[in-house]
């Protein structure tokens, strides 16, 4: 069961554009959510997350917006860099644990 | 900066043999978690274990698998009697008190 989904497989964005990554989840027990960006070969490296007590967290390029209403969130990073080219997993956990659900991935590419 | 550190880093072994699989958390962190992610699909929880003892654990989690923390550095994953489905790469993730987890860099297990 898909608790947590990313329906966009890719994303290309030009460099210094804004790239939005979104995330929708079906568990209302989930009250913390992150996001992971990973290179291949590579284990996922945190890199913002949000509790359920708040609508917006911001950390430098990137923003996390939630809409619990909506079970939604989205990640946007501006300006986007070549550097941030990867695959970002939208990840939450629910009250009872540390145990993170992750999405399938979007695989984000930043071109020139 | 201190790291999750994961060994080995490609393990190939026969079907119905026994595998393990070894991780050294952060030194201060508290919960040790094993995920996997099979080709092409989405990263997976196993199991957490926090305070010399399984905490949380998944559906996939069965009694093919063990955990172990052998010593005050290693925490290690065996699958007694591997099968082919088990050829996945192998996370292991520890955090301190919060729900970011810092992942180590995985171990692709190829059964064959």
């Amino acid at each position: 069961d898909q608790q947590v989904k990313q329906n966009s497989p890719s994303l290309s964005v030009q460099e210094g554009r804004i790239s939005i990554l979104n995330c929708d989840y079906t568990n209302s027990m989930f009250d913390y959510f992150l996001w992971y960006k990973k290179y291949p070969a590579e284990g996922p490296t945190f890199l913002i997350s949000i509790s359920s007590i708040k609508d917006k967290n911001e950390d430098g390029r990137f923003t996390v917006f939630l809409n619990k209403s909506a079970k939604h969130l989205s990640l946007h990073i501006v300006p986007s860099q070549p550097g941030d080219s990867a695959v970002y997993f939208c990840a939450a956990s629910a009250i009872s644990g540390y145990a993170l659900n992750f999405g399938k991935g979007t695989s984000l590419l930043v071109t020139p | 900066e201190p790291e999750v550190t994961q060994t080995p880093s490609h393990q190939v072994t026969q079907m119905g043999q026994e595998v393990i699989l070894r991780c050294v958390p952060i030194s201060n962190h508290l919960y040790f978690y094993w995920y996997r992610q099979i080709l092409g699909q989405k990263v997976e929880f196993l199991v957490s274990f926090y305070n010399n003892e399984i905490s949380e654990k998944s559906e996939i989690f069965d009694d093919q698998f063990s955990v172990e923390r052998p010593d005050g550095s290693n925490f290690t994953l065996k699958i007694r009697s591997t099968k082919l489905e088990d050829s996945a790469m192998y996370f292991c993730a520890s955090n301190r008190d919060s729900h970011e987890a810092f992942f180590g860099q995985g171990t692709r297990l190829t059964v064959v």
